[in-house]
């Protein structure tokens, strides 16, 4: 069966560095892979998407890297802010139904 | 103006009972989904909706039933609730099935079964 496997304990990340978070998948081969923010009683909130024959994607200061060799994703913020503390949810996408989500990763930018 | 609006927010309600969970977008999206978060923050998905072509999850018991009466909306009927039902159930859409477009998700609603 498909597996998508994220960090689940929290990551502490000091303000200013780069935050990286990382998506590994088995059983699966995506078309597509999302990540998502979401904060505590809120849904999820689109970040970024990244097809399969794309490797790198950048919005601001967020970047995705897309390996299908490795079936690994990596998620990163630059210049962190303690306002990008959330958790972050990678998403495969590509069958009829929709997105299958990690357990998303739990991020704390300390000041 | 919520693009994507689920109501009630929070639901409490006792063991056997029958409950309905509306959800209502504004994007003109084709395609609805329900997602189920556990205790955990697993989110999984139950359905997905698509131009009349509803898709379950195989694990969804069958005491789930998602009913659109158009296709702004998808509302989540529960029949003989059980504790284990506890969780928050997430609305969202997309243009497109398939996961090659961003979804909208709805703020939740928390199910409480006692």
């Amino acid at each position: 069966s498909q597996k998508i496997e994220q960090n689940s304990e929290a990551l502490n990340i000091q303000e200013g560095k780069t935050a990286t978070l990382t998506c590994n998948y088995t059983n699966y081969s995506p078309a597509y892979l999302q990540w998502y923010r979401q904060d505590p009683g809120r849904g999820p909130v689109f970040l970024l998407l990244i097809r399969e024959n794309e490797k790198e994607k950048r919005k601001e200061r967020l970047k995705v890297t897309f390996d299908t060799t490795l079936k690994q994703s990596l998620f990163h913020i630059t210049a962190s802010q303690p306002a990008d503390s959330a958790t972050y949810l990678c998403a495969l996408g590509g069958g009829a139904d929709g997105l299958t989500f990690g357990k998303g990763t739990h991020l704390i930018i300390q000041p | 103006d919520t693009a994507v609006s689920q109501t009630p927010k929070y639901l409490v309600t006792q063991m056997g009972n029958d409950k309905s969970i509306k959800c209502e977008q504004n994007l003109g999206h084709d395609t609805m989904y329900w997602y189920k978060q556990d205790s955990k923050k697993f989110l999984k998905i139950m359905f997905s909706y698509n131009n009349k072509e509803l898709i379950i999850n195989e694990t969804v018991p069958n005491r789930f039933s998602p009913k659109s009466p158009d296709k702004a909306h998808l509302n989540l009927h529960i029949n003989s609730l059980e504790l284990g039902d506890s969780a928050v159930y997430f609305c969202a859409s997309s243009p497109q099935g398939m996961g090659n477009t961003e979804a909208f998700f709805g703020q939740g609603t928390r199910l409480t079964v006692v």
